[in-house]
């Protein structure tokens, strides 16, 4: 199975503030990592899809990029509404399997 | 519009069975892979399984495989989990998600959630 491994665990970050979350894949997934935000108590919002693709009614502050096992999220400018936990999945085979999550705290 | 709606949580004792359903409505459910996810309390997501759009293929985590059996009824606009031999560590909110089509795979739509607890 892939093991896919998110760093960091956890981030507090200021308004404005860009951030990045990493996300590694223990082989190669070529494109097929996707994103999700999740807000407590409600089910995870699709982001991005392979690896650089905003899901439709995403603000363009949020971004992907990397490829093969190395991957990035970044919010260009972090607004107080992007407090949440981020999660990164491959869909290059079954099981379709998550990383542990990243929790994004405003200053 | 898309919605996908969770049934069929509760509580139930160790080595008991349970049945969730998941009602699609708004898009042409027999064209699409859906999955489950579920969330234990306080912890990350974790995939659980897939099934195909004619139901022909179904694949399972090692954590639910033999336990768990996926089915779906395209006549009804619905998707089906059979849990047997439940556990405690099985106890999460379980969410149906659609698949998205094309050049996408990830879950665009996903339900509301359904509570399982596993409990004596």
């Amino acid at each position: 199975d892939i093991q896919m491994t998110q760093s960091p665990s956890s981030l507090s970050a200021s308004v404005g503030d860009r951030v990045t979350i990493t996300c590694r894949a223990s082989q190669s997934i070529d494109r097929y990592l996707n994103w999700y935000q999740q807000k407590p108590g409600k089910a995870p919002k699709l982001l991005i899809y392979v690896a650089s693709s905003l899901q439709s009614g995403v603000p363009s502050r949020f971004s992907g990029g990397g490829s093969g096992t190395a991957f990035t999220l970044t919010i260009s400018s972090l607004q107080p509404e992007d407090s949440a936990a981020y999660y990164c999945q491959q869909s290059y085979n079954p099981p379709y399997t998550f990383g542990q999550g990243t929790k994004v705290e405003i200053k | 519009q898309v919605q996908l709606v969770e049934s069929g949580g509760g509580v139930v004792q160790p080595g008991r069975s349970l049945r969730l359903s998941c009602a699609a409505s708004g898009f042409t459910f027999s064209s699409y892979s859906v999955h489950w996810v579920r969330q234990a309390p306080g912890k990350g997501l974790e995939w659980v399984a897939v099934i195909s759009f004619d139901g022909g293929e179904k694949y399972y985590a090692d954590s639910v495989k033999g336990r768990f059996t996926l089915s779906r009824d395209n006549s009804k606009n619905t998707l089906y989990v059979q849990m047997n031999s439940l556990r405690p560590e099985d106890t999460a909110v379980y969410y149906c998600a659609r698949q998205c089509a094309g050049d996408c795979s990830g879950f665009d739509y996903w339900g509301q959630g359904t509570l399982v607890t596993v409990s004596s």
